[in-house]
């Protein structure tokens, strides 16, 4: 069964610092792995989907790279800004089967002034 | 306005009592699933479907019920079986080519 942990489980950095937020999973069999923020009591947003096929993707200051082999993804945030202040959540779903994402348990993010 | 509709935000249920979350969308996308998230928590599947007329229990589904008779609906009930059915819950659909999953904005279900 694919397990997904994502370390730090909480993070607290001043704003203007470059971040790297981890997932990691134990099956390297996925069909894509998808970022997520999500704020105090709203849904989830999707950041970046990263195919298994692709080694990386961008979107503005984020930058998402996927290492199958070695089971791992980051999320880089460049530049941080108090209103990056969220939980990331990543979602890698199988690539047999029904699409069944696993999530991790996110990382907790606060950018302070 | 495209996009994942759930209602309501905040929901009550007293004891012995069967409530119902309503997800909607007009997005056109087949697959629809419901999650629970409970505080410091991953999120776990309750249900999920394909397709209309056709759906199947996720990891928690005990204590749930759902139906997809429309497209663009997925009901989810919370029965009185649920022993403990305080907890956030959220509603997703998935694109159909590149797989990508999107999300309303949630229900807070609470226990009077």
């Amino acid at each position: 069964k694919q397990e997904v942990t994502q370390i730090p489980a909480a993070l607290s950095v001043p704003e203007g610092e470059n971040l790297v937020l981890n997932c990691s999973f134990t099956d390297s069999a996925i069909y894509n792995l998808q970022w997520f923020r999500q704020d105090p009591g709203k849904g989830l947003t999707s950041l970046l989907l990263i195919q298994s096929s692709q080694r990386e993707q961008t979107s503005g200051r984020l930058n998402a790279s996927l290492d199958k082999s070695s089971g791992r993804s980051t999320l880089y945030i460049a530049a941080s800004q108090p209103g990056d202040s969220a939980t990331y959540l990543c979602a890698v779903a199988p690539s047999g089967g029904s699409y069944i994402p696993t999530f991790g348990r996110g990382t907790s993010l606060i950018v302070h002034p | 306005d495209g996009g994942i509709t759930q209602s309501p935000k905040y929901l009550f249920r007293k004891e012995g009592q069967n409530v119902t979350l309503s997800c909607e969308q007009n997005l056109n996308h087949d697959a629809m699933y419901w999650y629970r998230q409970d505080p410091g928590q991953g999120l776990r599947l309750i249900y999920y479907s394909q397709i209309v007329n056709d759906f199947q229990k996720g990891d928690i589904a005990e204590g749930y019920s759902v139906s997809r008779e429309k497209k663009e609906s997925f009901p989810l009930t919370v029965t009185s079986a649920q022993k403990n059915p305080t907890a956030f819950y959220l509603c997703a659909t998935r694109t159909g080519w590149e797989e990508k999953l999107f999300f309303g904005s949630g229900t807070q279900l609470s226990v009077l």
